[in-house]
């Protein structure tokens, strides 16, 4: 079935450094979306990608999805405390509509 | 606009017994799917309903099973419990199709003791 790995596992930067989690489908997606969830809190949709090579930008965060459409990665400038959560990742399949989660990348922030 | 509402929020049980678990998505919204978080794990789908239908399922045992009301609300229930359930239990929902964001509950807090 559907795969969809997330990598780092975990980070921690200092407070101004940039951060980047990784996203790597086993099949072809239809779209992606990220999400964010805070220490003790639910996961809020962040953005969607559709189209192959899309690039996306809210405010420090750009958003990639693949010219394959098979993976996708997140980026964030300049951190700040405010950044920490985990980032997931969510692509439906070409044909299949379930969604699939990564496992999450677990930002930590040091000020 | 109230947001997905997961009742209840704190559940201790012990093994062997079975619990129910319930949602009220947001208004509008005829799809509601079902997460179980734990550490390290990520999001593991459980299952999607949509009028009342179940849309997809996860590789959940038996023991998982969910069913979602007329008024799109959806209860999830695990039976038999062993201490592995013990998890973040999340519901989501989401307008008509398949590019339409997840908009997640506070979730259920399940321990087995």
């Amino acid at each position: 079935g559907q795969q969809v790995m997330q990598i780092p596992q975990y980070q921690h930067v200092q407070e101004g450094e940039d951060f980047t989690t990784y996203c790597n489908s086993s099949t072809t997606l239809s779209n992606i979306q990220w999400y964010k969830q805070r220490p003790g809190g639910h996961p809020v949709f962040l953005i969607q990608l559709v189209k192959s090579g899309e690039v996306k930008k809210q405010k420090r965060l750009t958003f990639q999805f693949g010219e394959a459409k098979k993976n996708s990665s997140l980026h964030i400038t300049a951190t700040q405390t405010t950044d920490v959560g985990t980032y997931f990742c969510a692509g439906h399949g070409e044909y299949g509509n379930k969604l699939v989660f990564g496992a999450g990348t677990i930002l930590r922030v040091k000020s | 606009k109230a947001g997905v509402t997961q009742t209840p929020r704190y559940l201790i049980k012990t093994r062997g017994q079975q619990v129910t678990l319930s949602c009220s998505p947001i208004s509008g919204h005829r799809s509601v799917s079902w997460y179980q978080q734990t550490p390290g794990q990520g999001l593991q789908f459980l299952f999607e309903y949509f009028s009342e239908t179940q849309r997809n399922k996860g590789n959940f045992p038996g023991r998982f099973s969910g069913r979602q009301f007329s008024n799109s609300r959806s209860e999830m229930n695990v039976s038999t419990l062993e201490l592995g359930d013990s998890a973040l239990y999340l519901c989501a929902s989401r307008r008509t199709g398949d590019d339409q964001p997840q908009h997640f509950g506070d979730g259920t807090r399940l321990s087995i003791l």
